[in-house]
């Protein structure tokens, strides 16, 4: 099980935020909320990871709920090029491996 | 910085016909990990090492075995590859956990016939 809930797809239009929810309402303490992309085909790559707290760097930032149950990955300005499948993930075990579900589809429009 | 390189980039297997999957990285990481992605679905784990000479296995490691006999390098080998293997496969490594996250090769597309 992913222990996360995503919404399968999702458009927004080029130059605005783009807000991507995520639910992971199973989360326990210790666990991660990770970020990931995948363009077309490519391997997947690293966005953002947070714990308890918000982040930013300079690709996204992670809006984590007090309760963590919920997090909310932004782009602030999308571009063409933000077109991918976002996963959001949440490590559960103790050597730190992921488990992926399905993702959100993120169709930037012109 | 060349990061973490897959080959082939492509293959196309018999029924019965074994194989390995290279995968190299030159970042000095500890951790490298084998994950398949079938057709419209998240990646799948199948083994992972958390150093040289630590293998363990993850979700789907039937059909497949890694060594890690050094840091660098991390082969997965197909034992007698099945139709059910057809997919793609990645690699990834990170220096730390949670650290930055995994850096993930370009991928193996693998068909089985």
């Amino acid at each position: 099980d992913a222990k996360t809930t995503q919404p399968t797809s999702m458009d927004c239009a080029e130059g605005r935020a783009a807000n991507l929810p995520c639910n992971h309402s199973t989360i326990s303490g210790n666990e991660y909320v990770y970020w990931y992309r995948q363009i077309h085909s490519q391997g997947p790559q690293y966005i953002i990871h947070g714990l308890k707290n918000n982040e930013t760097n300079e690709m996204a930032s992670l809006i984590i709920t007090e309760d963590r149950k919920s997090s909310t990955l932004i782009l602030p300005h999308a571009t063409l090029r933000d077109t991918a499948v976002y996963y959001c993930i949440v490590k559960i075990d103790s050597n730190y491996q992921l488990i992926w579900g399905a993702g959100t589809k993120l169709i930037i429009k012109p | 910085n060349a990061g973490v390189t897959q080959t082939p980039k492509f293959q196309v297997l018999k029924t019965g016909q074994s194989m390995t999957l290279q995968c190299a990285q030159d970042m000095n990481h500890e951790y490298m990990s084998w994950y398949r992605q079938d057709p419209g679905m998240g990646l799948r784990l199948i083994h992972y090492s958390v150093g040289a000479g630590i293998t363990d296995q993850g979700e789907v490691p039937n059909g497949y075995n890694v060594s890690r006999s050094t840091t660098e390098d991390f082969p997965l080998r197909l034992l007698s590859a099945a139709p059910s293997q057809t997919s793609v496969y990645f690699c990834a490594s990170s220096y730390s956990l949670p650290g930055d996250g995994y850096t993930f090769g370009s991928g193996t597309r693998l068909t089985v016939v």
